[in-house]
C-alpha cells in the first residue's frame, strides 16, 4: 500500500515550457486535491475532484489544468510556464467527508526559470 | 482577515517544556478540525483530530472551543524530535466541504 505517489520529485522548467505532475492513489479515495505550498504562504487549493469525472477550481488555479483520469490518477498541467509558479506542490487524497484526513503524496519541487 | 490564523511562531523551547499552539476559525459553520504536523521539506501528516470534548494522544492533547471558535494543541515533555511547523485545519461544510489550512506554527526544541 504506497499511498498518495507523486512524480517526478524535482523539475526545473524554463519559462514557457509545459510539464504535467502526475499523482495516484491507492487508497479507493474518491476526493484529490492539487496544493502549492509557498513560504509564509502555507497551502492553497489549485483544484480539486470531488470525484472521478468532476473537477472543480480552488483558490489559486490560473496557469493550471487538471486531469481526473480514472479514481487513482488526478494529474496537474502547466501549459505554459512562468517563474510566479515556481513552488513545492501536494497532491492530496481523502476518503471524501468532512471528518476524514487528507493523506498526502511527497512533493514535487518545481522551479521555473 | 484570513479564515484560520495560528500563531506566527516560531517557538524555540529546551527539550522537557510544554508549549502549547493556538488557532482561531473565522467561520461559525465550520465543522471537523485537525492538527497536522510537517517536517522540513516533506509532507504534512494528520497528528490528530480535534473533538468538541478535547482529546489525548500521549503528550499531546487537543482542546476546541466552538464559542470562541478556538483551537489549541499541547504539546508536554517537548522532545528534539516534536521539532516541526504544526498545522491548525479546519474543514466546513460548502454542498461538499471545503478544508482551510493555516499557515502553520514552527516549533524548534533544543537540546
Amino acid at each position: 500500500n504506497a499511498g498518495v505517489t507523486q512524480t517526478p520529485k524535482f523539475q526545473v522548467l524554463k519559462t514557457g515550457q509545459s510539464m504535467t505532475l502526475q499523482c495516484a492513489q491507492d487508497m479507493n479515495h474518491n476526493s484529490m486535491y492539487w496544493y502549492r505550498q509557498d513560504p509564509g504562504m502555507g497551502l492553497r487549493l489549485i483544484y480539486y475532484s470531488a470525484s472521478e469525472g468532476t473537477t472543480d477550481k480552488g483558490e489559486v488555479p490560473n496557469g493550471y489544468n487538471v486531469s481526473r483520469l480514472n479514481k487513482r490518477e488526478f494529474s496537474l498541467r502547466l501549459e505554459s510556464a512562468a517563474p510566479s509558479q515556481t513552488s513545492v506542490y501536494f497532491c492530496a487524497s481523502t476518503g471524501g467527508t468532512t471528518y476524514n484526513e487528507q493523506f498526502f503524496g511527497p512533493g514535487t519541487r518545481l522551479t521555473v526559470l | 482577515r484570513k479564515e484560520v490564523e495560528q500563531d506566527p511562531g516560531p517557538f524555540n523551547v529546551p527539550e522537557g517544556a510544554t508549549v502549547a499552539f493556538n488557532c482561531t476559525y473565522s467561520n461559525s459553520a465550520s465543522q471537523s478540525f485537525f492538527w497536522y504536523r510537517q517536517d522540513c521539506r516533506k509532507e504534512p501528516k494528520l497528528l490528530m483530530s480535534v473533538y468538541s470534548s478535547g482529546n489525548e494522544d500521549g503528550r499531546f492533547t487537543a482542546q476546541l472551543n466552538r464559542a470562541s471558535q478556538y483551537i489549541s494543541l499541547l504539546i508536554r515533555d517537548s522532545k528534539l524530535s516534536d521539532s516541526a511547523t504544526y498545522l491548525c485545519v479546519v474543514n466546513r461544510p460548502t454542498g461538499g466541504f471545503k478544508t482551510i489550512f493555516g499557515a502553520g506554527t514552527r516549533l524548534f526544541v533544543k537540546a
